[in-house]
Order: C-alpha cells, then structure tokens, then sequence
C-alpha cells in the first residue's frame, strides 16, 4: 500500500510568492496535520484537518492557510513568502480523527526554500 | 500546556554499545508518548508508542522506552548501537484522551555511531 505522498519534493521560490503543497493521505485515513520542520528543530505544528474541517491550529500567521477535499488530500497554501518559511513541510495521516492513541503516518516532506 | 526536552542535542556512541536518547515531557493530563526517528532527507518513522498499557514498550530496531511518570521521562534505549542508527531521533507527546489535539515534539537528538 501507498503510504503518504507530497508533492512537490522540492520548491524554490522568492520572498513575496505564494506557494501551494499537497498531500495524500494513506487510503482510508480521514486526517491530515502539517507540520513545518526548521533546519534543526522539532517538526512544529500547522493544522490539522478531519473530514475537511479544521480541528486544530498552531501558532502560525493567517498567510499560512490550509484545506481538505473529499477525497482527504490536503493542500497548504503559504501567502507572502518571507526568508523564515525555508523549512521541511510535513504532512501525516492518521486513520480517524487523530484523537487518543492513533499514530500519525508521516510523509517524506516539501523542502521549500525562499530566496 | 504540553511540551517535551530532550537532553543532548547530539550523542555519540560506538558501535555495539548502549544508546540512550533521553526525552521529558510535561502534561496536565496522562499523556501518549511518542519516538519517532528521522533520517536525512526523509520523513518521520514511528519507532515505538507509549498508551497507557505497559510501561515498557518495545519498538522497531531493537529500540525500547520506557514509561517513568515520577520522572516524567520517557527515555529511549537499545543495547546495542549498528551504524544505521545514526539518524535524528525525536521524542512527542499528545494529550492521552479523546482529543484532536496537536503532537509536540521535542527538538531532536541527533546519534552518531562511531566505528
């Protein structure tokens, strides 16, 4: 089975620009969570999306948006790039609502550089 | 509010000795604990989850933690060290009932296996 994929792999842009990355969760699960990576740091948390609603948000500026489709893939939008947003981008799956003990499935990551 | 330390941003061990990766949480409820391991250029692999069943839990690779809540630690081990376990390990944390909310992760220690 497919475990979860992200497109694109990798993504140059310059500051001002507005990118978009997407995810597909493994098939079957309902949940999707961003996560954004800093060189050297913990992954921190975006959003987190279940039956395309928004369950739960971290602490990031309203130019990071986020949304679920009915098939559950998930794309993240990040408005006026600045030079901090250099990061990994990571998107889990969970099967339900991510709640309780559910592991989070985790996909190999957009590195995004902004110039 | 939850969040997680771990102690040593980078430890180096020789092959064939003992690793230990330390992590403490805080958490004003019973919390589900997480290892997760990460390798370069690659997403987060889950390499063994604390539920509130037995406090020893056993993982992939040979790793195992273990639960301690008078320490609020959950530190990781495995006996013995083999070059591919150099790789950045990440302790998490997630409130341990229903819940949507977020995974914290700690900010990662990187393991090098020394020949």
């Amino acid at each position: 089975d497919a475990g979860v994929t992200q497109s694109p792999t990798h993504l140059i842009k310059t500051r001002g620009q507005h990118v978009t990355l997407r995810c597909s969760p493994i098939s079957g699960h309902k949940s999707v969570s961003w996560y954004q990576q800093v060189l050297g740091q913990g992954p921190q948390f975006i959003f987190q999306y279940y039956e395309k609603e928004e369950r739960g948000r971290g602490n990031f500026p309203d130019r990071f948006s986020a949304r679920q489709f009915p098939n559950y893939s998930s794309e993240l939008n990040v408005n006026a790039l600045l030079l901090g947003d250099s990061a990994l981008y990571l998107c889990a799956s969970t099967p339900g609502g991510g709640w309780g003990r559910d592991e989070q499935f985790f996909g190999p990551g957009t590195r995004l550089t902004v110039l | 509010a939850q969040s997680v330390t771990q102690l040593g941003s980078h430890v180096s061990v020789s092959e064939g000795a003992l690793v230990l990766l330390r992590c403490n949480y805080s958490s004003s409820v019973p919390p589900y604990l997480f290892w997760y391991v990460q390798y370069p250029n690659q997403g987060l692999q889950l390499l063994l989850k604390y539920t509130s069943a037995a406090t020893l839990v056993k993982g992939i690779n040979g790793f195992e933690a273990e639960f301690k809540k008078s320490e609020t630690s959950f530190h990781l081990t495995k006996p013995s060290a083999h070059m591919s376990d150099a790789a950045e390990y990440f302790c998490a944390v997630k409130r341990g009932f229903d819940s949507y909310d977020k995974v914290i992760f700690g900010p990662g220690t990187s393991l090098s296996v020394i020949p």
